[in-house]
């Protein structure tokens, strides 16, 4: 199984700056990665797939690099509603299985 | 507008069973694998199962081989799973989730999700 690791699981940021979240894959998948943005009581939203599409609808402050084992989700400056937990997702062996990250939740510094 | 809605979750007691639907609209269903994903509370994502489009096809993970049975109604526009032998640790909310991969397989990612429905294991 794929093992997808995100870092930090924390990360706090002043609104207006920039953020980066990194994904890190046990093995390669490729450009086959996905990102969304999940608010408390909310389901998870797409933001990018194959690790740099924007999503429909998704501001251009958010972008998606990396290929292989290594990924970074940017956002070029934090928003108020951009305060949210961010999972990374490899789709590289589907079917049958991709599998998460555990999260990135990033905070009001 | 593309619009999923979960039912058909509660409390059950551990080796019992559920079936949870998910009603979709906005969208020909029968174009698009489906999959369900769930969340444990205060917990990360975790893949469920997937169907294709067709509904020939089918996909589990590990955790849950054996014991759900995932189905579509395309006539209906509903997609299902069947949970049995439930498990503290299924615990969750369940998420349905369309694919937007054109190939009857999809891609294995997910654009549009439902609102969740809360499945509760206790005694």
């Amino acid at each position: 199984e794929i093992v997808m690791t995100q870092s930090p699981a924390t990360l706090s940021v002043s609104p207006g700056e920039r953020a980066t979240l990194s994904c890190r894959a046990s093995q390669s998948v490729s450009s086959n990665l996905a990102w969304y943005q999940q608010k408390p009581g909310q389901a998870p939203r797409l933001l990018i797939y194959g690790a740099s599409t924007r999503a429909t609808g998704i501001p251009a402050r958010f972008s998606g690099s990396g290929s292989g084992t290594e990924f970074t989700l940017t956002i070029s400056s934090l928003q108020s509603e951009d305060f949210a937990v961010y999972y990374c997702q490899q789709y590289n062996n589907w079917p049958p299985a991709g599998t998460f990250g555990g999260g990135t939740k990033v905070e009001i510094k | 507008e593309v619009q999923l809605v979960e039912s058909g979750g509660g409390l059950v007691q551990p080796g019992g069973s559920l079936r949870l639907s998910c009603a979709a609209s906005g969208f020909t269903f029968s174009s698009y694998a489906m999959h369900w994903v769930r969340q444990a509370p205060g917990k990360g994502l975790e893949y469920v199962s997937a169907i294709s489009s067709n509904g020939g096809s089918t996909y589990y993970a590990n955790s849950v081989k054996g014991r759900f049975t995932i189905s579509r109604d395309n006539s209906k526009n509903t997609l299902y799973l069947q949970m049995g032998s439930l498990r503290a640790e299924d615990m969750a909310v369940y998420y349905c989730a369309r694919d937007p991969g054109i190939a009857v397989a999809g891609r294995g990612y997910f654009d549009y999700w439902g609102q969740g429905t809360l499945v509760t294991v206790s005694s």
